[in-house]
């Protein structure tokens, strides 16, 4: 039971390029969703989804595409990235609703 | 939205004091109120939640306090010790599925 997993761990990208940040969970949680975090703002939520088939935006959704084909994963696309995209990203995931949700890992992304 | 404001940024007390940390938020129908823990280069960890039709929680040292009237709540974290230094996040969400979290604040505890 590997609970909630992020990959890559660490990524450096060039302004303009794109890449997916994979999130997979095995706790057949319904609820899942990708927060960014900066130093001294928080947790901010960019996306999220109550089930397979159905996303919405949170606070910062902009430059960020999600898609929920399946129960398990949750991948986090970034189409063009920007510095203002340096961040350490977190998925979680939560039975029902955004109770009690468990993080991942993160992952720490670096635009130059 | 929910808005959720968290204080002190910064809070150090000497091990075996107490550490209150608070936090303030703004929609009403917020109903469920978490707080993480955040060690340095890890994942934030739940350590403690209260939901809306309580006023109080404990767990061995730490406790959480809720004024739904006032729109705060409070995380109580007695007899410190140094493993406590952390970050802490409070966070409340409302009526929808959004999980608004405050700044943060970092615990320094001094031994």
């Amino acid at each position: 039971n590997a609970g909630v997993t992020q990959t890559p761990k660490f990524q450096v990208l060039k302004t303009g390029q794109s890449m997916t940040l994979q999130c997979a969970q095995d706790m057949n949680h319904e609820y899942m969703s990708w927060y960014r975090q900066d130093p001294g703002m928080g947790l901010r939520l960019i996306h999220y989804s109550v089930g397979a088939g159905i996303t919405d935006q949170g606070e910062v959704p902009n430059g960020y595409n999600v898609s929920r084909s399946t129960t398990e994963d949750f991948p986090l696309r970034l189409l063009s990235a920007a510095p203002s995209q340096t961040s350490v990203y977190f998925c979680a995931t939560g039975g029902q609703g955004p109770d009690t949700q468990y993080f991942g890992p993160g992952t720490r992304l670096t635009v130059l | 939205g929910e808005n959720v404001e968290q204080h002190p940024s910064t809070l150090s007390v000497q091990e075996g004091d107490s550490a209150v940390i608070k936090c303030t938020y703004s929609d009403s129908a917020s109903n469920y109120f978490p707080w993480y823990k955040q060690e340095l280069g890890k994942r934030p960890q739940l350590i403690i939640d209260i939901r809306s039709n309580v006023g109080e929680k404990k767990d061995q040292r730490i406790a959480v306090t809720l004024n739904k009237t006032a729109k705060h709540f409070s995380l109580h974290i007695t007899e410190t010790q140094p493993e406590d230094s952390a970050v802490y996040f409070c966070a409340a969400s409302g009526g929808g599925n959004k999980l608004v979290f405050g700044a943060g604040t970092i615990l320094r505890v001094k031994s």
